[in-house]
């Protein structure tokens, strides 16, 4: 099956800080999606990016599928971007399940 | 707009005993899922509805686990007798497909299951 890995596995900034998280996948993908698992262990959708850039508030996406990657861009960050990001892809074979990556745990210090 | 919703949010139960968990979609949602993420592992698949018709069951661990979608609307997932390795979050996802393009999944709180 199809490959999906983030890195930095786990990220400590302080507030106001940017990063920049990374997903890379193993095979061509139909869809895209970066998830915020919040302390309460919900998922909150972040990006539908299948390819491309989008930007929403202090947030930003690029994914670049020729080259099988994606990237994620957090400026000015907040304590409440803290949790756990995850990069779910949807392969190219029809079949619509979502295969996760093991995500990026985010710690923002005041 | 409500979104996708499950119950219960948390069960405890032994060993051998019976589960069911139950997923509301967003209205419209045409596409149902269910995944889980058991402890230490990623999140993965289980299956997929579109309305009431199972499309993909290949995740599905094994023949104690059973969803339905009578109707196209709520979904069940019961677990048939549980074993410890259920232990886990159970998510539910929903989506809708456009005329040209699929549908961004939405997920719902999950339902965490502890098995005894």
């Amino acid at each position: 099956g199809i490959q999906v890995e983030q890195s930095p596995p786990d990220l400590i900034l302080q507030e106001g800080a940017n990063s920049t998280l990374r997903c890379n996948f193993s095979d061509s993908v139909n869809n895209l999606q970066w998830f915020h698992q919040n302390p309460w262990g919900q998922l909150i959708n972040l990006f539908y990016i299948p390819s491309g850039t989008k930007q929403n508030g202090r947030l930003s996406a690029t994914t670049v599928a020729t080259e099988r990657y994606s990237l994620l861009y957090i400026s000015s960050s907040q304590t409440t971007d803290s949790g756990v990001y995850f990069c779910a892809v949807e392969r190219d074979t029809g079949r619509r399940a979502l295969t996760f990556g093991s995500g990026t745990r985010l710690q923002v210090q005041p | 707009e409500a979104g996708v919703t499950q119950f219960p949010s948390h069960s405890v139960i032994e060993k051998g005993q019976t589960v069911t968990l139950r997923c509301d979609p967003i209205s419209g949602h045409d596409n149902l899922y269910w995944y889980r993420r058991v402890m230490g592992k990623e999140i993965k698949f289980l299956l997929h509805f579109v309305k009431e018709s199972k499309q993909d069951e290949s995740g599905m661990p094994n023949n104690r686990f059973l969803a339905e979608r009578t109707g196209g609307t709520y979904s069940t997932l019961k677990v048939q007798p549980a074993e410890l390795e259920d232990s886990g979050v159970y998510f539910c996802a929903s989506s809708q497909d456009f005329q040209t393009t699929r549908g961004e999944q939405f997920f719902g709180p999950g339902t965490r299951l502890t098995v005894l």
